[in-house]
Parts: structure tokens; sequence; C-alpha cells
């Protein structure tokens, strides 16, 4: 029983397409996040969500928009597709309160072609 | 400034040894909470070790402990009795405040252990 589940795992596609993906987690946190690992294996958030609600929004191109649609779904979709857009891209989610760790998806590799 | 700092991008030790994997973090809130994570070269993060600020012990989970120096802003994590499924890459992170949404992520230290 997954606590954070990501699909796919990997995903291989042409520049230029537009891709998402989906995270759910059944944890019952009230917040989700995204994070991009390059391949120099640094970390960087993206976006994160609060109980549905946009809360962080770093630096990202608007090519990428997040979706929530309730509080256990954040999915990442990702328009025009570019060779650089090439990377881990992780879902996480925490709780706000309390001073513990994020619970991450297994990862999405994303390859543009 | 950077908030978390790792300067050993890569490290190696004995079978059964025990390693300290270094991290200082950078903060002027006095309410955060530090924490290791692991990635083995499957690629998913798994969740080590978390201390708070306010801890008056170090924190132990198993054969991790976290060696944390609150002056020096310092969060080492010791691995005692190293294996051979401890090699990955390791990650300290840091949140800032109790309801800090944003986990500020090392560059990770990758661990090889020698048979």
């Amino acid at each position: 029983d997954t606590a954070v589940s990501q699909t796919p795992k990997y995903l291989v596609t042409q520049m230029g397409n537009d891709k998402s993906i989906k995270c759910e987690q059944n944890l019952g946190h009230d917040t989700m996040y995204w994070y991009k690992q390059d391949s120099k294996k640094f970390l960087k958030i993206m976006f994160s969500y609060n109980n549905k609600e946009l809360i962080i929004n770093e630096t990202v191109p608007n090519r990428f928009s997040p979706k929530s649609p309730d509080k256990a779904h954040l999915n990442l979709h990702i328009n025009s597709l570019e060779l650089g857009d090439s990377a881990v891209y992780f879902c996480a989610s925490g709780q706000t309160l309390g001073g513990y760790g994020y619970t991450f998806g297994s990862g999405t590799r994303l390859t543009v072609v | 400034a950077q908030k978390i700092t790792q300067t050993q991008p890569g490290m190696f030790v004995q079978e059964k040894e025990a390693v300290t994997l270094d991290c200082t973090y950078d903060t002027s809130d006095p309410s955060y909470g530090l924490f290791w994570y692991k990635q083995p070269s499957s690629g998913e993060m798994i969740f080590l070790i978390y201390q708070g600020s306010y801890d008056q012990q170090n924190a132990t989970e198993g054969r991790y402990s976290l060696n944390f120096q609150k002056a020096r802003k310092s969060a080492n994590l010791v691995i005692s009795a190293s294996q051979l499924g401890d090699s990955a890459m390791y990650f300290c992170a840091m949140r800032e405040g109790r309801g800090g949404n944003q986990f500020y992520f090392g560059t990770g230290t990758s661990l090889t252990v020698i048979p």
C-alpha cells in the first residue's frame, strides 16, 4: 500500500510534446510538493500545495503547471517539452505542523529526446 | 547564502566501520528541523532521521545518529557498522519554523562502502 505514488515511473517523449505526471498520497497529509532533481542530483523545489492551495511557486517556466483536484492529489502538467526538462521529478507530501520529514514518491525519470 | 552545505561530494568507508557525513546549515529562525535522507541507486528518497532545534539530545535511529552541534550549526550524520547496502547518496535537509513549508536540501554526499 504505497504512501505516495507517482505515475509513470519512466517517461520518454519528444521535444514539443505535452505530458503529465500524476501523484497521489494516502497519508492524510495537508501539503504536497513537486521537486526536480537534475543530473547532478541537486533537488530543487518547484511547487507546493497546501489543502489544494498553491503556496510555493518557485521560478519555473510557465510551461509547468501543477493541478491539485483535492489534497490527496497533485499532478504536474508540462507543455512544449524541452531537452532541458529531462530530469527526475519527485512528488512528496508532508504535514504543515509537526517536525517530520516529507514522504517522497519513487520519482519519475523524464527523458526528452 | 546556502541554507544547507554538504562539503563532501564523495566518501568511502570500509565495511563494518563508522562514517560521518558532514552537514552545516544556516538559519536565523530559532525553530527548525534537520533531516537526513538516503537515495540508493534505485532512486527513491528514504527518510532516515530527524532532529528538532529544541531537542536536547542527539537523535538516533538504529545505526544512524545525528551529531547535532547547535552553536556550530552542524548536523552530521553518523552511520555505525557500515554495510554494503549503505552505499547511496545522502542528503541533509532543513525545514524552518514550526509550520515551514519548504525543505532546503544540500547537494548530497555519495557514500561507497568497500567490502
